[in-house]
């Protein structure tokens, strides 16, 4: 069964400064993998995924991602932090991307400090 | 695209009533919903799968008798929370796999129960 762990519950950043937001999975056939941003009583929203395409995954509001098969790991960065990425990020991976479910990290609080 | 509208965003009910919650597909054949609870700090637990026409999936430890879910059309599924207690207060999303030139999951904005 597929897994996700996001390592670290709270990572605070002061703005302009890089975000770096941890995720390693397991699975056991090749992942699909997702980043998703919530804020506060809302739905999630994609950052951005992985298709077994490129490695690198440029997504939405500036952030990008890394598949590292080697590490099983799938990072997610930004370079320059603004406030207004303060929210909670989650890791997904689904073993299909279609008709699986997705299984969810526990989170990350990101906190941007002025 | 894949668009899923979920209603009601915000509902107050008494202990012993019954909550019904809809999501609805807007542009798109939901074929499957996922069903999730959120406690607060918390990530997103399953609690059932439904596919149209079928009897929903529900996860381990999830009451089928409490948690309801019906999804009769492509376009809507529906969670009713029966006999609802103060602990049963959460917030509830639903998921849509979509497939086409671009596929993925698609969630609705998601459903605060309070019961009181």
């Amino acid at each position: 069964a597929q897994s996700v762990t996001q390592l670290g519950s709270h990572v605070s950043v002061s703005e302009g400064a890089l975000v770096l937001l941890r995720c390693n999975y397991s699975s056991s056939v090749p992942p699909y993998l997702f980043w998703y941003v919530q804020y506060p009583n809302q739905g999630l929203q994609l950052l951005l995924k992985y298709t077994s395409a490129a490695t690198l995954v440029k997504g939405i509001n500036g952030f990008e991602a890394e598949f590292k098969k080697s590490e099983t790991s799938f990072h997610l960065t930004k370079p320059s932090a603004h406030m207004s990425d303060a929210a909670e990020y989650f890791c997904a991976v689904s073993d299909q991307g279609g008709s699986e479910k997705l299984v969810f990290g526990k989170g990350t609080k990101l906190t941007v400090n002025p | 695209g894949a668009v899923v509208s979920q209603h009601p965003s915000r509902v107050i009910c008494k202990s012993g009533t019954s909550v019904k919650i809809e999501c609805r597909s807007l542009d798109f054949q939901a074929t499957t919903m996922f069903w999730y609870r959120q406690f607060p700090k918390q990530s997103l637990m399953l609690m059932a799968t439904s596919n149209e026409g079928s009897k929903a999936t529900y996860e381990q430890g999830v009451e089928k008798d409490k948690f309801l879910i019906n999804h009769a059309s492509l376009t809507l599924s529906t969670l009713t929370v029966t006999s609802a207690h103060p602990e049963d207060s959460s917030f509830y999303i639903c998921s849509a796999p979509f497939w086409g030139r671009d596929y993925g999951y698609t969630f609705g904005s998601g459903t605060r129960l309070t019961v009181v």
